[in-house]
């Protein structure tokens, strides 16, 4: 089974801390995404990366930056927190080939402060 | 970009009952996938149609693209399938997926 582990369940910081959220995946996906879940608005993606050291914005890229230097492992980093970044956030990887089917990790509930 | 409805936007059903949930979407795909996301937030991959007819237990996911709609029904309903349903979408070669904004189902016993 395709694992992707998200570092924390829960964090809650304080505002203009700089925080990490870690995602790893032990399938050897090429493609993982961040994404932020808020009532009523879904599921909407953040950044992307396609390959090491790659990454695209997604729909809502703005106090957000993310690093991958290793395949297994995408980080989402928040500069300086503000309360109106809240939410709970969703990394998931994809399966190559025809499929692409989306995996998603546990999720991260964080609360700025 | 392409837009994704999701209805009923809430739903709550007796145990044991039947319900189908929509997707529509604005464009042509070349994906597209269930999700439940369970009451503790963990999101699992129910079907990968988009096209065709699928069937996995009780669930079952029916894709006409042509008319650019996508159906998920569950049958004899239980509890543990409460949570909230997304469809999610893809167009085009890069793999990035544009979700909707979810059907929550309650289920009572």
């Amino acid at each position: 089974d395709v694992k992707v582990t998200q570092s924390s369940r829960y964090l809650v910081k304080r505002t203009g801390e700089k925080v990490f959220l870690e995602c790893v995946q032990d399938m050897d996906h090429e493609n993982m995404f961040w994404y932020r879940q808020d009532p009523g608005l879904g599921l909407r993606l953040i950044y992307f990366s396609y390959d090491v050291k790659m990454k695209e914005k997604g729909d809502i890229p703005e106090g957000y930056s993310v690093s991958r230097e290793k395949k297994e492992r995408f980080s989402l980093i928040l500069e300086s927190a503000s309360t109106n970044q809240t939410s709970m956030y969703l990394c998931a990887s994809i399966s190559e080939g025809d499929k692409n089917i989306q995996y998603f990790g546990a999720g991260t509930r964080l609360s700025v402060l | 970009g392409i837009q994704v409805e999701q209805s009923p936007p809430d739903l709550i059903l007796q145990e044991g009952a039947n319900s189908t949930l929509r997707c529509n979407f604005s464009d042509s795909v070349n994906n597209l996938q269930w999700f439940h996301q369970n009451p503790w937030g963990q999101l699992i991959n129910l079907f990968y149609i988009p096209s065709g007819t699928k069937q996995n237990g009780r669930l079952s996911a029916t894709t006409v693209a042509t008319e650019r709609y996508s159906l998920l029904y569950i049958s004899s309903s239980q509890t543990t399938d409460s949570g909230v349903y997304f469809c999610a979408v893809k167009t085009g070669a890069n793999s990035k997926l544009t979700f909707g904004k979810g059907i929550t189902l309650s289920v009572r016993p």
